[in-house]
Formats: C-alpha cells, sequence, structure tokens
C-alpha cells in the first residue's frame, strides 16, 4: 500500500540554525514526491515536488528537498531557518488514480 | 496567479444540521479533492473527483456526499452534522495525472464546529 511516514511530530530549532525533516514513502514504482507548508490556519502551499531527473530538487522560501531511491526517502532541508519558517510541513506522494496521499505532519518551531 | 476559493473560513452548526461546504477552482483543472485535517492525523480524503458529475470515494467518505455540476465547482454536503464533524475541510484541484504535473492547490480552508 502507498503510504508516507514523517517521523518526527515535532520539531525545535534556532533561528539561522539548518533544518532537516525527514519523509519516508511506501511506493512501488517511480514516486512524484511533494513538500507543502502549511500556516496557522491557513491552507497547504506547494514548496516543492519531484518528478524525475536531478534528485535535488529547489523549492520556495530558499527549501530543497533530495529524493533518494535506495532509502525511499525525500528529505527537505533548508541551511539557516527564519522565524517566519515557523509552520507544518506535509510531504506527499501521488497515488495512481490522481490523489496525494500526506504524512501526518511535522510541525516546526523556530527559537530566537 | 492559481486560485481555489472556499465559501466560508469559519462555519458553526448544530447537531443535525445539513452543511454545505462550497470550492471553486479558475484554474480549469479537471481533478478536484475534499479533505478533512484533524491534529495528529494529518489530510485525509473523503472524496475527489476527475469530472463533472462524477466523483469517487476517498478513505473517510461516511457521513458526507458530494455535488460536482459544473467544472470549477465541488461541493461538499454532510447530510445531518454531527460532533465528530467538527474538522478542518480543505479542498484541492488539480490536472489529471495524464497531463504530468500532479501537484494539488489548495483552498484556505473552512474550520467548521458542529454543537
Amino acid at each position: 500500500a502507498q503510504s508516507v511516514t514523517q517521523p518526527d511530530i515535532h520539531i525545535t530549532v534556532s533561528e539561522g540554525a539548518s533544518l532537516e525533516l525527514r519523509c519516508n514513502y511506501s511506493y512501488g514504482a517511480t514516486p512524484y514526491l511533494f513538500w507543502y507548508v502549511q500556516s496557522p490556519g491557513q491552507g497547504l502551499q506547494l514548496l516543492l515536488k519531484y518528478f524525475s531527473g536531478d534528485t535535488l530538487v529547489q523549492g520556495i522560501k530558499g527549501f530543497e528537498a533530495e529524493f533518494k531511491r535506495s532509502q525511499s526517502s525525500f528529505n527537505l532541508r533548508k541551511p539557516s531557518v527564519h522565524w517566519s519558517d515557523a509552520a507544518e510541513y506535509f510531504c506527499a506522494v501521488a497515488s495512481r488514480q490522481g490523489n496525494l496521499i500526506f504524512g501526518k505532519g511535522t510541525k516546526l518551531s523556530v527559537k530566537p | 496567479d492559481v486560485k481555489v476559493t472556499q465559501s466560508s473560513r469559519y462555519l458553526v452548526k448544530r447537531t443535525g444540521e445539513k452543511v454545505f461546504l462550497e470550492c471553486v477552482q479558475d484554474m480549469d483543472h479537471e481533478n478536484m479533492f475534499w479533505y478533512r485535517q484533524d491534529p495528529g492525523l494529518g489530510l485525509r480524503l473523503i472524496y475527489f473527483s476527475y469530472d463533472v458529475k462524477m466523483k469517487e470515494k476517498g478513505d473517510i467518505p461516511e457521513g458526507y456526499s458530494v455535488s460536482r455540476e459544473k467544472k470549477e465547482r465541488f461541493s461538499l454536503i454532510l447530510e445531518s452534522a454531527s460532533t465528530n464533524q467538527t474538522s478542518m475541510y480543505l479542498c484541492a484541484s488539480s490536472k489529471p495525472p495524464g497531463q504530468g504535473a500532479r501537484e494539488q492547490y489548495f483552498g484556505p480552508g473552512t474550520r467548521l464546529t458542529v454543537t
């Protein structure tokens, strides 16, 4: 069955520190992978996506993610976190039917 | 700019009421989706639609129905609202799988409280 696991429910980092949010997926073929961000009380905004090609993808707001097929992972990274990055982050994989399967999310808090 | 709008940001209804949540997209997308979001459970798919008048059940369709009479509009209906349907409801749209990009565009959400 297709699934997405985000092992970390809540992460706290200091402003200016680097960030890595983990995502593991289960999918039988080449996956279409996504990271979304949700600010409190808002809808989801697409940060970046991977379909094929270069395994390191760049997104908006200075985020990047690396697809590693051997580890079934698609981890999100940012070299220097800003206070405005505090939000909830969701990893997702596209199902064969066309809908997205989401992980349960990782809430990011940023310490000043 | 891509736009998905939802009719209400906040809604308070009584148990047993029939509730309509409306979603409109302006991107001419074939696919539309309804999710509910609850703390610790992430997003769960309620229903989706590939085309006008077509609908498919998602993971948690019980207690819900949908309507898609026009391509741009997808409505979620709670036939008889119950307190366990208090949640954040998110609508999304996307191109169909055959057109490459599968990312979904989300509306701002409707926070529904059933008392």
